[in-house]
């Protein structure tokens, strides 16, 4: 992977459902993996900063997973509820310059 | 509101044309980055400094320019505006200059280029 890529690039849901998608990062180099969440009309805001192998943080329904050696992240949202409808956007360093590249993003709708 | 505050919100302008964007970080942060955003595409990182310095650059046009004043702002400078410049551009700011560091985002502004 020479890239950061998001899938699936859109998702729909009923309320109450779980959800996951993927966040792919080339592996070497690596340095640290961000997911934002973006919701329509607004900017873009942090959920997580994750840099080590195994990492898994949480915050209320959203937890995210780490695997730098395999180059690839999880974003989990457990009982989705519509105001969870956003795009989530991943981004990770890749070489050793400060620049963060961002994925395409997962848009997501969750349906009531 | 994440503390980050950009102007203008809107600025409608011709081909050719330059404009200024200003960007104010949070109280504290030392880094600002710009990024932009066009239809149909991510997030395009441009240019970060840190502390008054350039720490890194993306694809940034040779038109565009940016720099960080000793209070901290920024503004990015748009010249020879073209249509395909049209975009949503976006500051953030934070604390250090690390990869690890969470970015906090602007509201953004909306440039249209005519």
């Amino acid at each position: 992977i020479l890239n950061v890529e998001q899938s699936p690039q859109s998702l729909h849901v009923q309320e109450g459902d779980s959800t996951n998608f993927t966040c792919s990062f080339p592996s070497s180099n690596f340095y640290a993996l961000h997911w934002y969440r973006w919701e329509t009309a607004k900017s873009p805001e942090a959920l997580f900063v994750m840099t080590l192998n195994g990492d898994e943080k949480k915050k209320g329904r959203i937890s995210a997973t780490l695997n730098t050696k395999e180059g690839y992240s999880y974003l989990y949202i457990k009982g989705s509820q519509p105001e969870d409808s956003a795009t989530y956007l991943c981004a990770s360093k890749m070489d050793s310059s400060y620049k963060l590249i961002f994925g395409s993003g997962t848009r997501l709708l969750v349906r009531p | 509101d994440s503390g980050v505050t950009q102007t203008p919100k809107h600025l409608i302008t011709a081909t050719g044309q330059r404009v200024t964007l200003r960007c104010s970080p949070r109280s504290g942060d030392l880094s600002v980055y710009w990024y932009q955003q066009s239809l149909d595409q991510g997030l395009q990182f441009l240019i970060q400094y840190y502390n008054g310095e350039e720490r890194a650059k993306g694809n940034i046009l040779e038109r565009f320019s940016a720099q960080q004043f000793p209070d901290l702002h920024s503004e990015l400078n748009l010249s020879s505006l073209e249509l395909g410049d049209s975009a949503l551009y976006f500051c953030a700011s934070s604390v250090g200059s690390g990869s690890a560091n969470e970015q906090f985002f602007g509201p953004g502004t909306r440039l249209t280029v005519l």
